[in-house]
């Protein structure tokens, strides 16, 4: 079942302008990840920001935690065609088994048009 | 290139035939799982490994999938007697060993995609 929910479903913008995906999810987590993936492709680990951290830094791409709320966003400033893409978050909470199986949402699709 | 691999990266079947897939993880990386993913969905967990021991099956995973990862290297993931419904993308991930209760981002293959007709 699909723990995450990312909103919105689709994002157009323009080029230049800045992009915010948000993510709700439902039980407690260990980490929150942020994934990339282009059409028909694997997916490409953005980013990881732990239960006790609240806002994390990589180049153009700032991710928030919020546990209370249970949701997480993710932004992308000064966006590029190249980011056109689908981004997944996954939390991943230990399941008993040690799995730490990583659990997504349905994904948001940017569409960066140049 | 030392990423994850997945072979093949496409695969067409009729309906009723076994297939195989092949993962090879990154080498330092003792956990492995496999997920599947249909087109508008997240990846959704299938099974994982830590070394060759296959620790966890997901519900989705019915008796006519089988997973193995013989000597704790490569794995591979078999789906005998086919069916439409199996058609998806098939993607493979490996991580490093969880330290002191921290994990970390896991890996993931350019997929298998299965197209059964």
């Amino acid at each position: 079942s699909q723990q995450g929910e990312e909103d919105p479903q689709a994002l157009s913008i323009q080029e230049g302008e800045n992009a915010t995906m948000n993510c709700s999810y439902k039980t407690s987590i260990n980490n929150l990840q942020w994934y990339r993936q282009n059409s028909g492709r694997g997916l490409v680990h953005l980013i990881l920001i732990r239960s006790n951290e609240r806002e994390k830094h990589s180049g153009r791409l700032r991710v928030t935690l919020d546990t209370s709320k249970k949701s997480s966003s993710l932004l992308i400033t000064a966006s590029r065609a190249a980011d056109t893409a689908s981004y997944f978050c996954a939390t991943d909470g230990y399941s008993g088994a040690g799995s730490y199986q990583l659990t997504f949402g349905k994904g948001t699709k940017l569409s960066v048009i140049p | 290139d030392t990423g994850v691999s997945q072979n093949p990266r496409h695969k067409i079947t009729k309906r009723g035939q076994n297939v195989t897939f092949r993962c090879d993880p990154i080498s330092e990386h003792n956990r492995l799982y496999w997920y599947r993913q249909t087109l508008g969905q997240g990846p959704e967990f299938l099974t994982y490994f830590q070394n060759e021991a296959q620790l966890e099956k997901s519900r989705l995973l019915s008796d006519r999938f089988s997973a193995e990862r013989p000597k704790g290297s490569f794995s591979t993931l078999e789906i005998q007697r086919t069916e439409q419904g199996d058609s998806a993308m098939y993607l493979c991930a490996s991580t490093s060993p969880v330290r002191q209760g921290i994990t970390y981002e896991q890996y993931f293959g350019p997929g298998t995609r299965l197209t059964v007709t």
